[in-house]
């Protein structure tokens, strides 16, 4: 029961331009949702998050949306940049005393020149 | 650097055998979560423990066993290894209160199976 969907395995985008990763959910007790990024040989570094009480959060080049009604989230990248070049990760969480972080399948995200 | 060391690195081991993965979490961080991520996939939770105790449960397999510490570092203990236990093994850290805290990653443990 895949619980967090990230529907798009890989994503091509020029340099400069918009990067969009979409990321869907299905559990309506998740109440804080994350991204990371994630480097071959790495492990996943985290981006920026967003509690389910806003629906935008903004971090320099990245922002984050969040539609609760839709159970869905995506993360804006503007401009991309070739360094932006890695592996996506959704994850989600509940509130409370069970707090794991459910994480999607990821989307491999590609900056060309 | 995250602050969360897993050590060893990397780990090549016969079927059959057993391993120990080791984590030191962050300073001052009581949650302890271990993820498998095999074959490029995602990352499959594993378990969870909070300042020693076990918290939550996922997808670990009863060959495998985990335990946190009074010192707070975690161990994931994987027994009978089989060739599909192949994969790498994060473990990561997050605040003290559970709930809306980011987690933060190790560098990972591969480990072979042949």
């Amino acid at each position: 029961d895949q619980q967090v969907k990230q529907n798009s395995p890989s994503l091509s985008v020029q340099e400069g331009r918009i990067s969009i990763l979409n990321c869907d959910y299905t559990n309506s007790m998740f109440d804080y949702f994350l991204w990371y990024k994630k480097y071959p040989a790495e492990g996943p570094t985290f981006l920026i998050s967003i509690s389910s009480i806003k629906d935008k959060n903004e971090d320099g080049r990245f922002t984050v949306f969040l539609n609760k009604s839709a159970k869905h989230l995506s993360l804006h990248i503007v401009p991309s940049q070739p360094g932006d070049s890695a592996v996506y990760f959704c994850a989600a969480s509940g509130a409370g005393t069970a707090s794991k972080l459910t994480f999607g399948t990821g989307t491999r995200l590609q900056v060309t020149l | 650097d995250s602050g969360v060391t897993q050590t060893p690195k990397h780990l090549i081991t016969a079927t059959g055998q057993r391993v120990t993965l080791r984590c030191s979490p962050r300073s001052g961080d009581l949650s302890v979560y271990w993820y498998q991520q095999s074959l490029d996939q995602g990352l499959q939770f594993l378990i969870q423990y909070y300042n020693g105790e076990e918290r939550a449960k996922g997808n670990i397999l009863e060959r495998f066993s985990a335990q946190q510490f009074p010192d707070l570092h975690s161990e994931l203990n994987l027994s009978s290894l089989e060739l599909g236990d192949s994969a790498l093994y994060f473990c990561a850290s997050s605040g003290g209160i559970p709930g809306f805290s980011e987690a933060f990653f190790g560098q990972g443990t591969r480990l072979t199976v042949v």
